[in-house]
């Protein structure tokens, strides 16, 4: 699986956007870019997972560049809630044995009243 | 229940002893995970399971430890002679089908581990 880079912190004001950045300069054609966030003392939960075109649901959206070589999570609202560390993962598409997830160190969001 | 559900939640044991962490995965769910957390880091694989067959156990860190799924739900990681380096969160996660690729793994909110 491809390697990614993450800041290993940020900070966002409550109410704002936050837009959490990710590199995949490696990335291969048959690997999804996946988000996952831990917070403290839970396991890990899934966000939302994009191959090349941008992704929305309930919780975030995804925004691919066209290279496929970044991409942006994005908060549109944070609340104090989202404080968290986020995981951006690639992973291969189209294996069949399972697909581990390959966490590297994430990025610790906290989110300020 | 509706998630990934661990227990127990915290386990205290001497060097040296043998522990059982148990996981029960989404009612339905074939793939099922195990993964290993140590403090301040990512999550780490250890293991694969597709319904009873341990497809993966290439992370497994020795052979002290051991799992294992022998219905194809329920899943246990067992850890003989326990030593102080294997204190850490050990997290299960349970997906809907390995085919279904880009099925999302759902995580348990693990067994927190220490060894005396």
């Amino acid at each position: 699986d491809a390697k990614t880079t993450q800041p290993p912190s940020m900070d966002c004001a409550e109410g704002r956007a936050a837009n959490l950045p990710c590199n995949h300069s490696t990335i291969s054609g048959n690997e999804y870019v996946y988000w996952y966030r831990q917070i403290h003392s839970q396991g890990p939960q899934y966000i939302i997972h994009g191959l090349k075109n941008n992704e929305t649901n309930e919780m975030a959206s995804l925004i691919i560049t066209e290279d496929r070589k970044s991409s942006t999570l994005i908060l549109p609202h944070a609340t104090l809630r989202d404080t968290a560390v986020y995981y951006c993962i690639v992973r291969v598409a189209w294996e069949t044995s399972g697909s581990r997830l390959t966490f590297g160190e994430g990025t610790q969001l906290t989110v300020n009243p | 229940g509706a998630g990934v559900s661990q227990s127990p939640r915290y386990k205290v044991a001497k060097r040296g002893q043998d522990v059982a962490l148990r996981c029960d995965p989404i009612s339905g769910h074939v793939s099922l995970f195990w993964y290993q957390q140590a403090l301040g880091q990512g999550p780490e694989f250890l293991t694969y399971f597709q319904n009873e067959a341990q497809l993966d156990k290439s992370g497994l860190p020795s052979d002290r430890f051991f799992a294992e799924r022998p219905e194809g739900s329920v899943s246990t990681l067992k850890i003989q002679r326990t030593q102080q380096e294997d204190s850490a969160v050990y997290l299960c996660a349970s997906s809907l089908t390995p085919q279904e690729f880009n099925q999302p793994q759902h995580f348990g909110d693990g067994t927190r581990l220490s060894i005396l």
